[in-house]
């Protein structure tokens, strides 16, 4: 079991409603990220946060948007909920390369959403 | 363009018979590799890592895999399986740059029977 820890675990939501995510990075790691995996696939990259900032987005509208705290831990925010939003969004947190540790990402247990 | 291919969408072995799962991934820049493991209604475990260095790594529960950059292959290994590696298995490259940002291939589920 990792020190990443997601809330909700589970959540339903109408169409066009809005949702936040949480995780709590792990102990001492900077950098989170998060990803969206319906299901039947593999997880999709969807931002990532190292200082409070965004470093990096993939392919998802603006809709989908994030946060990162002081303390590393992060909220994805989801506006104008589609059907297919509906997914497991995985949370994961690492340290960056070039700092002599281990960039090993740990993956939190998602949050399953629903949104009918 | 960047992708990973995971050719086998399921696969059934024996209990005690060997498994491979097979990767291919199409990257520009040099790859760091990953194999990550979910049972159902889990998050992701990682079985290994690779980034550099000796081209055979060896990971968890007894995993292996070997990278093969003249295949662009990194295929994954177990010499004899346990019914609890029943579970979804999936390749991920990222790089150096873009070292947090994985790109999974659509996974590979393998099912173990007794």
């Amino acid at each position: 079991e990792t020190g990443v820890t997601q809330s909700p675990t589970h959540l339903i939501k109408t169409r066009g409603q809005q949702v936040t995510l949480r995780c709590s990075s792990q102990s001492g790691h900077n950098t989170v990220s998060w990803y969206q995996q319906a299901l039947g696939q593999g997880p999709q990259f969807i931002f990532q946060y190292y200082r409070e900032e965004e470093n990096g987005r993939g392919n998802f509208p603006p809709r989908f948007s994030g946060l990162q705290f002081p303390n590393y831990s992060s909220e994805l925010n989801v506006n104008a909920l589609e059907l297919d939003d509906s997914a497991l969004y995985l949370c994961a947190s690492s340290f960056p390369p070039g700092q002599g540790r281990n960039t090993e990402a740990f993956f939190g247990q998602g949050t399953r959403l629903t949104v009918v | 363009a960047q992708s990973v291919t995971q050719p086998d969408i399921h696969i059934t072995v024996s209990e005690g018979a060997s498994l491979e799962l097979r990767c291919n991934y199409s990257y520009g820049a040099t790859p760091y590799l990953f194999w990550y493991v979910q049972s159902p209604g889990q998050g992701l475990q990682l079985l290994l890592k690779y980034f550099s260095g000796d081209t055979l790594v060896q990971g968890i529960k007894g995993f292996e895999a070997e990278f093969k950059r003249s295949q662009s292959s990194f295929n994954l290994r177990k010499p004899s399986v346990h019914w609890s590696d029943a579970a979804e298995y999936f390749c991920a490259v990222g790089t150096r740059v873009s070292w947090g940002k994985l790109q999974f291939g659509a996974g590979t589920q393998v099912v173990v029977t007794p």
